[in-house]
């Protein structure tokens, strides 16, 4: 099946600070989403973005998908943004509708 | 919009009993997923109904594991009998599926964190 990759697997950041990280993936792909799991356990939806880019407040996010890569920046970071940010993708071949597999996550902690 | 809503939120049982686990997907969304999520294994796909049907169940685990979608606004994962290995958090989630390639994002509940001694 298809492969996605995260990195890194951890981030530390000093309030303020900017961040990107990075989602690869095997396989061409008609549908991506990064989501943010807070430390409640709570799964947030942050992104739809099989292509292009997106901006929402301080977060946005780049898929390129030609490459097989999407980005997700978090400018200005504060101790809310902390938890782990997953990438999940569904491969064109086996394309369902939001059949997601999802990367193993990048978790941030935000330090005030 | 109340969102994806799961009960219950935590379930403790012991080895051998029948867990149930409920899921009401948000109103209109016509696809409904259930996830489950250990430290080992991460975000697993369980099963995926469209239109109340069944449409995959290769992540189910075993025998011991059934889902059901009565109608469009409730659906039921059941192990039967559970298994200290089944411990983990269940998530359900919806979306609306407009074509083959097109759907609304993915919406999670809170999940149901289950623990089976």
């Amino acid at each position: 099946g298809i492969q996605v990759e995260q990195s890194p697997p951890d981030l530390i950041l000093q309030e303020g600070a900017n961040s990107t990280l990075r989602c690869n993936f095997s396989d061409s792909v008609n549908n991506l989403q990064w989501f943010h799991q807070n430390p409640w356990g709570q799964l947030i939806n942050l992104f739809y973005i099989p292509s292009g880019t997106k901006q929402n407040g301080r977060l946005s996010a780049t898929t390129v998908a030609t490459e097989r890569y999407s980005l997700l920046y978090i400018s200005s970071s504060q101790t809310t943004d902390s938890g782990v940010y997953f990438c999940a993708v569904e491969p064109v071949i086996k394309a369902a509708g939001n059949k997601l597999t999802f990367g193993g996550g990048t978790r941030v902690l935000v330090k005030p | 919009d109340a969102g994806v809503i799961q009960s219950p939120r935590h379930e403790v049982t012991e080895m051998g009993q029948e867990v149930t686990l409920r899921c009401k997907p948000i109103s209109g969304h016509n696809s409904l997923f259930w996830y489950r999520q250990t430290m080992m294994r991460g975000l697993e796909l369980l099963i995926y109904f469209n239109n109340n049907v069944p449409i995959d169940d290769s992540g189910m685990p075993e025998d011991r594991f059934s889902a059901k979608m009565p109608n469009a606004s409730f659906s039921t994962l059941k192990i039967q009998p559970s298994e200290p290995r089944d411990s983990a958090v269940y998530f359900c989630a919806s979306s609306l599926k407009y074509s083959r390639n097109q759907n609304s994002p993915l919406h999670f509940g809170n999940g149901t964190r289950l623990t089976v001694t």
